[in-house]
């Protein structure tokens, strides 16, 4: 059964400490893997999509990176406006369809002054 | 301006009410989704519209209703929920249902069912 699962559930970090948030997946097939941030209260804006193991992409002090079995957010010497929660998601064509992502529960991040 | 506009942020309703949401995107897209977001549970697509059909219905209960009049508005008509279908509910948009594009999210609009 195609899964995605996002560890830890929550992280509490200090202002400037550095950290990573993961993504595992067990989908044949990946068509495209996406990182969102979700503000309490608000939808989830779009972060980054990879497409194939060994890709990276960065925005800021984000930097995500995907493999064949998971995905990483790096957050490098974060602050406290980095607080969210991020979300993963997957798109694989064995959910039915590619208009289907299977998301996780998110990694809730707060970061302290 | 937002890609992705949702009316109203919050709404109360009681069970035996009729309302509706609306969502309008300004981006030029050709799909729109609903989804629904629980207290820990991840994100459940409700329906896909593409090109005003739509495509996608995921066993949602009919007192849920969307309407998708033309590509940039997409409507969901509530009537009789339950307490349970309180939640925020979230529009969406993304230039095609079947191919490698991103899917860009409105504010939500948070639903209170008493």
């Amino acid at each position: 059964e195609d899964q995605v699962t996002q560890s830890p559930e929550a992280l509490r970090l200090q202002e400037g400490e550095s950290s990573s948030l993961n993504c595992s997946y067990t989908v044949s097939g990946l068509r495209g893997l996406f990182w969102y941030r979700q503000d309490p209260g608000k939808g989830p804006e779009f972060l980054f999509t990879l497409y194939s193991a060994g890709e990276e992409k960065e925005k800021e002090r984000l930097k995500a990176t995907l493999t064949k079995k998971e995905s990483f957010l790096h957050i490098t010497a974060p602050k406290p406006e980095d607080s969210a929660t991020y979300l993963c998601a997957v798109r694989s064509p064995n959910a039915g369809n590619n208009r289907k992502l299977i998301w996780g529960l998110g990694t809730s991040l707060a970061v302290n002054p | 301006e937002t890609g992705v506009t949702q009316t109203p942020r919050h709404l109360v309703m009681g069970m035996t009410n009729k309302k509706s949401l609306k969502c309008e995107q300004h981006l030029g897209h050709n799909a729109m989704y609903w989804y629904k977001q629980s207290a820990k549970k991840p994100l459940e697509l409700m329906f896909v519209y593409s090109l005003e059909e739509r495509v996608e219905n995921n066993s949602v209960p009919s007192r849920f209703s969307p309407e998708c009049p033309n590509s940039s508005h997409l409507f969901l008509h509530l009537h009789t929920l339950q307490p349970e279908d309180s939640a925020l509910y979230l529009c969406a948009s993304s230039q095609d249902p079947d191919r490698r594009n991103t899917i860009y999210f409105g504010e939500g609009s948070w639903l209170t069912v008493v």
